[in-house]
């Protein structure tokens, strides 16, 4: 089936520590994001990238890095930086370069604290 | 600036009963698209429906609706008969052509659960 897969679904991070989360679409969308949503908060834009080897900042996106190597995929590094990181972070997708008239697709989201 | 104001924060309805859900919002592009995401407890958003500025007409699908008036830069979501399976968090998103292009602006979501 197609889709959005996120992993891990959960994850700890220790004080000082980066960490990856994985986004892997096999929907053949041009374009990938990242979003963090706070409790009772709506969605915030971490990354967002419109092409392969191209991405741009979103409103958030101090304390993460990402990379867009392959089509298919859109990792996004939470680094130490980031001083408040636990939250819910989703990857979406859609299809073309227009941006803001294509629906976007989520994953189900992966979930990071602080150990 | 963009803005998306959903001012239930939560509903509760008995299950069968209608249920409307509000969206207020607020742009300076002439055109733009507005959005309805569904969050269900397993966390991934699900799109429900995504509607152009030039486009003023209702919808429906199925129990669905939706009510799009310009005038009062809303865009609300009713359910009716609502069921179990509807209780999630329903996001309306707004997304512009002049300004935010690349963003789709969330409002903070209302908590629908239906009650058995």
């Amino acid at each position: 089936d197609g889709g959005i897969t996120q992993s891990p679904k959960y994850l700890f991070r220790k004080e000082g520590q980066n960490v990856t989360l994985s986004c892997e679409q096999n929907l053949n969308h041009d374009a990938m994001y990242w979003y963090r949503q706070d409790p009772g908060q709506g969605l915030r834009l971490i990354y967002y990238s419109q092409i392969v080897n191209d991405f741009q900042k979103g409103d958030i996106a101090e304390g993460y890095s990402v990379s867009r190597e392959k089509k298919e995929s859109f990792p996004l590094t939470v680094t130490s930086a980031q001083k408040n990181p636990t939250a819910f972070y989703l990857c979406a997708s859609s299809i073309g370069r227009q941006l803001s008239n294509q629906p976007q697709h989520f994953g189900d989201g992966t979930r990071l604290s602080i150990l | 600036a963009q803005k998306v104001t959903q001012a239930q924060t939560e509903i509760s309805v008995v299950e069968k009963e209608d249920v409307t859900l509000d969206c207020v919002y607020e742009t300076r592009d002439t055109t733009y698209y507005l959005f309805w995401y569904k969050q269900p407890p397993s966390g991934e958003l699900v799109f429900l429906i995504r509607r152009n500025s030039f486009d003023e007409q209702n919808e429906i699908s199925g129990r669905y609706s939706w009510n799009f008036q310009k005038s009062t830069s809303s865009f609300n979501f009713t359910i009716t008969a609502s069921q179990v399976v509807d209780s999630a968090v329903y996001f309306c998103a707004l997304s512009g052509i002049q300004t935010g292009a690349n963003n789709l602006f969330f409002g903070t979501g209302t908590r629908l659960t239906v009650i058995p």
